[in-house]
């Protein structure tokens, strides 16, 4: 247990659904990401919030939409993905300065 | 670039033996490093860092060191046990946020009895 829960651990969804991922930290602390785990390339980053402000978005599809809506919580929004996409989501936090970062389990996303 | 049809290193140890994986990195302007642990099913786990100004660091069982000449990372682990077998990535990172990270490829380690 990390102290980042993210939910749910599995997801299966339709290229026309729209689903949201959920990810939560107790850890106090004040920057969240999220970062994509493909079977063929290492680890990406997504996106990055500071403060619950957007500081960086690694030129990810609009189809993938985040939202921070306090320091605690992180949602990502689906919408029209593609079987590319399916991939395993991973949440993460940490201190904005001189820590390192925790991760969730993931969400294991598959679009069919 | 990027690496299409990613294979992974791989490592086999026997239980008891020490395990040393590498990694290169290529941004030298990167300030910290970070060493994690993937099992099956699960998110990365932290093991170790390191800053750019110490070269060696050591925890309880694994030692990282940092060579900013070649750009080079490494993990070492002492006594590996069954329970060390996993993926293992190195990081790097900088700025003004450490959980911004540019990961490796990974490497597994599979520790045989």
């Amino acid at each position: 247990e990390t102290g980042v829960t993210q939910t749910p651990r599995h997801l299966v969804m339709g290229m026309t659904n729209k689903k949201s991922l959920k990810c939560e930290q107790h850890l106090g602390h004040n920057a969240m990401y999220w970062y994509k785990q493909s079977a063929k390339k290492p680890l990406e980053l997504m996106f990055v919030y500071n403060f619950k402000e957007q500081t960086e978005n690694n030129s990810v599809p609009s189809r993938f939409s985040p939202e921070c809506p306090n320091s605690s919580h992180l949602f990502l929004h689906l919408h029209t993905l593609q079987p590319e996409d399916s991939a395993l989501y991973l949440c993460a936090s940490s201190a904005v300065s001189n820590t390192e970062a925790f991760f969730g389990q993931g969400t294991r996303l598959t679009v069919v | 670039g990027e690496s299409v049809g990613l294979h992974l290193p791989t490592l086999s140890v026997q239980e008891g033996d020490n395990s040393i994986i590498n990694c290169a990195y290529s941004n030298s302007a990167s300030d910290y490093f970070i060493w994690y642990k993937q099992e099956s099913g699960k998110g990365p786990q932290f093991i170790i860092d390191i800053r750019s100004n110490m070269d060696k660091r050591q925890g309880q069982r694994v030692t990282v060191l940092l060579n900013k000449t070649v750009k080079h990372l490494s993990l070492q682990i002492a006594a590996t046990q069954p329970g060390d077998s996993a993926v293992y990535f190195c990081a790097e990172s900088g700025g003004t946020s450490y959980g911004k990270l540019t990961f490796g490829q990974g490497t597994i380690l599979t520790v045989h009895p």
